[in-house]
């Protein structure tokens, strides 16, 4: 079975400009997620899907982040722009329903802002 | 919200020792994993594990829920063990998402 899979694995750019983030979550999962990682602490759920509605975005900066799952497969995750605090791992994972099941992560896209 | 605690912050072992970890957490739960992220990052799940025991390997893990802690168990360490230890929890009747713990940093020297 594959895994969760992300794209680009890494990302350089420069403060005001923007970024977009691609996740492939595992086959027949329902719900996938979006997280980011600081560097010394533990992933914060940035926005959760079930299929391709949003239910839970409460700790996305909307000013500056987006993110869509069209289809209720794929989803990307978009800055703009950027700030120099967004520097971080941006990790998606997927599960295969909300609530109590087990999240499976993929590699993540280590994001440097300049 | 749910606060979770880890301890210890850091952990410095010889290879064939053994650990354990400690996770506190402030309400109930209906979902707690333990993950291992190595040193490339990638967050591997090792236990879901909201209440009891479960072993797989040199790991064990075990929940008590009503105590509102898990520990996480390593014996024989290798050097492959090294990496940063999280728990996250889900809350019951929370928003089901889970919260992480801030982690374990484990070394494990040759």
């Amino acid at each position: 079975e594959a895994g969760v899979a992300q794209s680009p694995r890494y990302k350089i750019i420069e403060k005001r400009q923007s970024v977009a983030f691609w996740c492939n979550p595992i086959s027949g999962h329902a719900t996938l997620y979006w997280y980011q990682q600081i560097l010394g602490q533990g992933p914060k759920l940035l926005i959760q899907f079930q299929n391709n509605g949003v239910v839970d975005d409460s700790q996305l900066p909307k000013d500056r982040f987006s993110a869509e799952r069209l289809k209720g497969v794929d989803s990307t995750l978009k800055i703009q722009p950027a700030k120099l605090e967004d520097s971080a791992v941006y990790l998606c994972a997927s599960s295969l329903n909300r609530g109590i099941h087990t999240q499976y992560f993929g590699p993540g896209t280590r994001l440097t802002v300049l | 919200g749910i606060q979770v605690e880890q301890s210890p912050p850091d952990l410095i072992l010889q290879e064939g020792a053994n650990s354990t970890l400690r996770c506190n957490f402030s309400d109930s739960v209906n979902n707690l994993q333990w993950f291992h992220q190595n040193p490339w990052g990638q967050l591997i799940n090792l236990f879901y594990i909201p209440s009891g025991t479960k072993q797989n390997g040199r790991l064990s893990a075990t929940t008590v829920a009503t105590e509102r802690y898990s520990l996480l168990y390593i014996s024989s360490s290798q050097t492959t063990d090294s990496g940063v230890y999280f728990c996250a929890v889900d809350r019951l009747r929370g928003a089901q998402k889970l919260v992480f713990g801030q982690g374990t940093r484990l070394t494990i020297n040759p």
